[in-house]
């Protein structure tokens, strides 16, 4: 199967600071990657999709000028979260898909967890 | 605007098989249903999906009903390791969003 990391697996941040995580596929190359997140005993909220060599789309709601997005190349995404703030930690799940690469189907990276102190 | 219901919560004894039911009344013809699973604190997992036939795999079978309102999926031998929030999503193919509802969360007992 598909497999898909993500650094780091947990951060803790002050508040103020920005934090990169990036989401690797490993053994495929990924031309859409999607960004979730999800609160305390909540289900997963879309944030954002990227497509390799162009700009993301985001989710209504969702800054982008407070999550910044890169996915510039067909195996890495990022997620920058710039000025963190408290009301910010969450989990963060990434995954990848290919067109046409099994079903379509989306592969979920493990997730971050991050706490913003 | 859910387009699936499942039940909030479910036990079930390991070694016996676990059937997690879900309703769709409002798919389409061209959804198909979509079965994911999150283990605690980790990121979600495929597990299956159908169109109208029931399908099987390494991991579970999918039964969809004839007229596509409902379907079950079933863990035949249910593990302590299956224990997790199972979410049944029904989306076109092609489209790529997936959207999450609460999910079923299973707790297999010993």
């Amino acid at each position: 199967g598909a497999v898909v990391s993500q650094h780091p697996s947990w951060v803790i941040c002050k508040s103020g600071t920005s934090v990169k995580i990036e989401c690797r596929s490993l053994d495929f190359q990924a031309t859409t990657m999607f960004w979730y997140r999800q609160f305390p005993k909540q289900s997963l909220m879309l944030m954002a999709t990227s497509n390799e060599g162009s700009k993301a789309t985001y989710e209504q709601g969702v800054e982008k000028d407070k999550f910044l997005i890169n996915h510039a190349s067909l195996t890495l995404s990022t997620l920058t979260v710039t000025s963190a703030h408290p009301e910010d930690s969450s989990f963060y799940i990434c995954s990848a898909q290919t067109p046409g690469h099994q079903h379509n189907e989306q592969f979920f990276g493990p997730g971050t967890r991050l706490t913003v102190l | 605007d859910a387009k699936t219901t499942q039940p909030p919560s479910m036990d079930c004894a390991e070694g016996r098989a676990a059937n997690l039911p879900c309703n769709h009344s409002t798919i389409s013809g061209n959804e198909y249903v979509y079965w994911y699973r999150q283990i605690h604190s980790q990121g979600p997992q495929y597990i299956i999906h159908g169109l109208k036939n029931n399908e099987t795999n390494e991991m579970a079978s999918l039964i969809i009903t004839e007229d596509r309102k409902s379907s079950t999926l079933i863990l035949p031998h249910a593990t302590l390791r299956d224990t997790a929030v199972y979410y049944c999503i029904v989306r076109v193919q092609n489209d790529y969003k997936l959207s999450f509802g609460a999910g079923t969360t299973v707790t297999v007992r010993a």
